[in-house]
C-alpha cells in the first residue's frame, strides 16, 4: 500500500505565478484534506475535497482553490503567488464513507518557496 | 468551533526520564483527539487518537494519552525516552465524521543523552 503520496516534494516559484500539488490519497480512502505549515507552526487547514466536491473550506483566500477527481486523488491550485505562501502544504486522507472514523493519513508535503 | 492548546513549546527530557506533553482542547462538540508526530523535513505521523470508548489510549513507540473530559485535556507521556523521539509534536482535535482537524502550534521534544 503505497499511502499518501504529493507531488512535486519541493517547488520554487516566483512571486505573482502560478502553482498546482497534486496528491494520490492512500487506497481505499475518498476524501482529501489539505493543509499549509508555515515553518514553526502547526498545519492550518485549507479545504477538504469530498465526492468531487469541496466540502469544507478554511480561513484562505480564493487563490487557493482545488479539485478532486473520480479516482479521489487531488490538486490544489494557488494564484497570484506572495511571499507569504511559502510553507509546506500537507495532504491528507480519510475515509468518511461507511463508519465515519477521520483518521488522516498524511503525505510527506510538498516544500513551497515563494521568492 | 474547536481549538487546542499546547503547553511549552520546548520541552527537553533526558534520555530514560519521563516524556510529559501537555494539551488542552475546547470543542463544541464530543471531540476526536490525536497526536502526531513529526520528523525534519516529514509529514506528519499518527501516534495514537481517540474517538470514543476507554480514555487511557495506548499508541506506538510506546507513547499513550488520557482523555479527561472535565480537565479538558489529552497528555501524552511515555515513560522512558529514547534519542528517536526527539521531534515535533502536534495535538489536533477534530468533531468526528468528515470535519477538519484542528491543530495546535506543537511541541518539539529535544531528549538529552
Amino acid at each position: 500500500d503505497a499511502g499518501v503520496t504529493q507531488s512535486p516534494t519541493h517547488l520554487i516559484k516566483t512571486r505573482g505565478q502560478q502553482v498546482t500539488l497534486r496528491c494520490s490519497p492512500k487506497s481505499g480512502h475518498d476524501t482529501v484534506s489539505w493543509y499549509q505549515q508555515a515553518l514553526g507552526q502547526g498545519p492550518q487547514f485549507i479545504f477538504q475535497y469530498y465526492e468531487e466536491e469541496e466540502r469544507q473550506r478554511g480561513n484562505f483566500p480564493d487563490r487557493f482553490s482545488g479539485h478532486q477527481f473520480p479516482n479521489y486523488s487531488s490538486e490544489l491550485n494557488v494564484n497570484a503567488l506572495l511571499l507569504g505562501d511559502s510553507a509546506l502544504y500537507l495532504c491528507a486522507s480519510s475515509l468518511v464513507r461507511g463508519t465515519g472514523d477521520t483518521e488522516a493519513f498524511f503525505g510527506q508535503g510538498t516544500r513551497l518557496t515563494v521568492v | 468551533a474547536q481549538s487546542v492548546t499546547q503547553l511549552g513549546s520546548h520541552v527537553s527530557v533526558s534520555e530514560g526520564a519521563l516524556v510529559l506533553l501537555r494539551c488542552n482542547y475546547s470543542s463544541s462538540v464530543p471531540p476526536y483527539l490525536f497526536w502526531y508526530v513529526q520528523y525534519p523535513n516529514q509529514g506528519l505521523q499518527l501516534l495514537l487518537k481517540y474517538t470514543t470508548g476507554a480514555t487511557l489510549v495506548k499508541g506506538i513507540n510506546g507513547f499513550e494519552a488520557e482523555f479527561k473530559k472535565s480537565e479538558t485535556s489529552f497528555h501524552l507521556t511515555k515513560p522512558s525516552a529514547h534519542m528517536s523521539d526527539a521531534a515535533e509534536y502536534f495535538c489536533a482535535v477534530s468533531g468526528g465524521g468528515y470535519q477538519k482537524v484542528t491543530f495546535g502550534t506543537g511541541t518539539k521534544l529535544q531528549v538529552i543523552p
